[in-house]
């Protein structure tokens, strides 16, 4: 079967550095996604992992191991306007998009 | 990136009536395109892929004939919730499909919330 996991709720500090996991199982992968979404907003695209390793964009990170069917986001400096919804997602082999229900993060000055 | 548009951003309508969404591919061509729902605090849900020339394919649980999907164009497709009721009050979201080299992304339009009396 197929399934997606990831925390709920995190919570952290402005300034500071969070990692948001999501591990998955499929038997057909083709790259895993991070989106952000605001409150009453529609998702907005951050980064897509095909490869094993990770991939840095300014102040977001994401990272994939295929093996351990592991992801994580990184953000780093967090800034009040990062508190959001971030949903990780996979596309099977049907190039369909699987979601997770999202993790809530909370940033507190 | 690439931009999607979808119309109206909001809809209040009575219990009854059908309501059309319009989504848009900006600048560039999508022969596919996603439907989702979202209700508070809940993850997307895959209504429907919507393929250009093509019937849809709705996914399990998605009533066809409730909710008409027409992908008449590589940069327009537009879904019809009909005879919509309370239940049917959500927020609706369309994503089209990029396919580049190995990458595939899907962007998405900025949602429509449906409220119906």
């Amino acid at each position: 079967g197929q399934n997606i996991d990831q925390p709920t709720e995190m919570t952290a500090t402005e300034g500071a550095i969070v990692q948001i996991n999501c591990t998955y199982q499929t038997s057909g992968f083709n790259g895993l996604f991070w989106y952000q979404q605001h409150a009453g907003e529609a998702p907005t695209f951050l980064s897509y992992n095909v490869l094993d390793g990770l991939e840095e964009k300014g102040r977001f990170s994401s990272f994939l191991s295929r093996s351990k069917g592991y992801s994580y986001l990184l953000l780093k400096e967090l800034q009040m306007k990062d508190s959001a919804s971030y949903l990780c997602a996979f596309m099977d082999s049907n190039y369909q998009l699987i979601w997770g229900a999202g993790t809530k993060l909370i940033i507190k000055p | 990136g690439a931009v999607v548009s979808q119309h109206p951003s909001r809809v209040i309508c009575k219990s009854g009536t059908s309501v059309k969404i319009e989504c848009r591919s900006l600048d560039f061509q999508a022969t596919t395109m996603f439907w989702y729902r979202q209700f508070p605090k809940k993850s997307l849900m895959l209504m429907a892929t919507s393929n250009e020339g093509s019937k849809a394919t709705y996914e399990q649980g998605v009533e066809k004939d409730k909710f008409l999907i027409n992908h008449a164009s590589l940069t327009l497709s537009t879904l019809t919730v009909t005879s919509a009721h309370p239940e049917d009050s959500s927020f609706y979201i369309c994503s089209a499909r990029i396919v580049g080299g190995l990458s595939e992304t899907q962007y998405f339009g900025p949602g429509t919330r449906l409220l119906v009396l």
